[in-house]
């Protein structure tokens, strides 16, 4: 069975602390995806990475850095948190080998509140 | 630029009764795929329908269908026979043919009420 998993569900950090949201995918996908969901603005894309150590930025990539060393784990960092970095993060992956199905697997999400 | 609308913030419908979620995208793009995924509350993402725009005929999931409108850029989810367990966030979808990003409408908020 298909599965993303994040860090945490929960995260509570303070503005100005360096914050690691971890997702791990064990589909071997080529592609990962961050995405943050705010109400009313839907998932807006952070990051994209489609191989290791490759990465490209998304809409919103201000704020945010990523890694990814290894193929199942692509990692999201606020470098210093802010409060209006308070939002659920979402990580994706895909497979472009799919052809024609394209299906993004999502993980359960973690919302973070900056303080 | 593409984008998705979807014009509906929040639906509520009983249960049994049947329920259309509206969307619109914008592209100039020929090849592509579009899609419906569901946010049940507190629980993760799954894709519930997806289209290929070169496909004249609309996709169907058991009690999910699509109203698919090429020429109107139009692509609707219809949802037969509502369940309490379709309460969910519904997203709106589209990915350009050769590119591996989607992108996403604002959502809808469905309630389906006993």
């Amino acid at each position: 069975d298909v599965k993303v998993t994040q860090s945490s569900r929960y995260l509570v950090k303070r503005t100005g602390e360096k914050v690691f949201l971890e997702c791990v995918q064990d589909m071997d996908h080529e592609n990962m995806f961050w995405y943050r969901q705010d109400p009313g603005l839907g998932l807006r894309l952070i990051y994209f990475s489609y191989d290791v150590k490759m990465k490209e930025k998304g809409d919103i990539p201000e704020g945010y850095s990523v890694s990814r060393e290894k193929k199942e784990r692509f990692s999201l960092i606020l470098e210093s948190a802010s409060t209006n970095q308070t939002s659920m993060y979402l990580c994706a992956s895909s497979s472009p080998g799919q052809g024609f199905k394209y299906e993004q697997y999502f993980g359960p999400g973690t919302r973070l509140t900056v303080t | 630029a593409q984008t998705v609308t979807q014009s509906q913030p929040e639906m509520s419908v009983q249960e049994a009764e049947t329920v259309t979620l509206s969307c619109t995208y914008d592209t100039s793009e020929s090849n592509y795929y579009l899609f419906w995924y569901k946010q049940p509350p507190s629980r993760q993402m799954i894709l519930v329908i997806r289209q290929e725009a070169y496909k004249q005929q609309n996709a169907t999931e058991n009690r999910f269908s699509v109203n698919f409108q090429k020429a109107a850029k139009s692509f609707s989810l219809k949802i037969s026979d509502s369940q309490l367990g379709d309460t969910a966030m519904y997203f709106c979808a589209f990915m350009k043919q050769g590119d591996d990003k989607i992108i996403f409408g604002k959502g809808t908020r469905l309630h389906i009420l006993p």
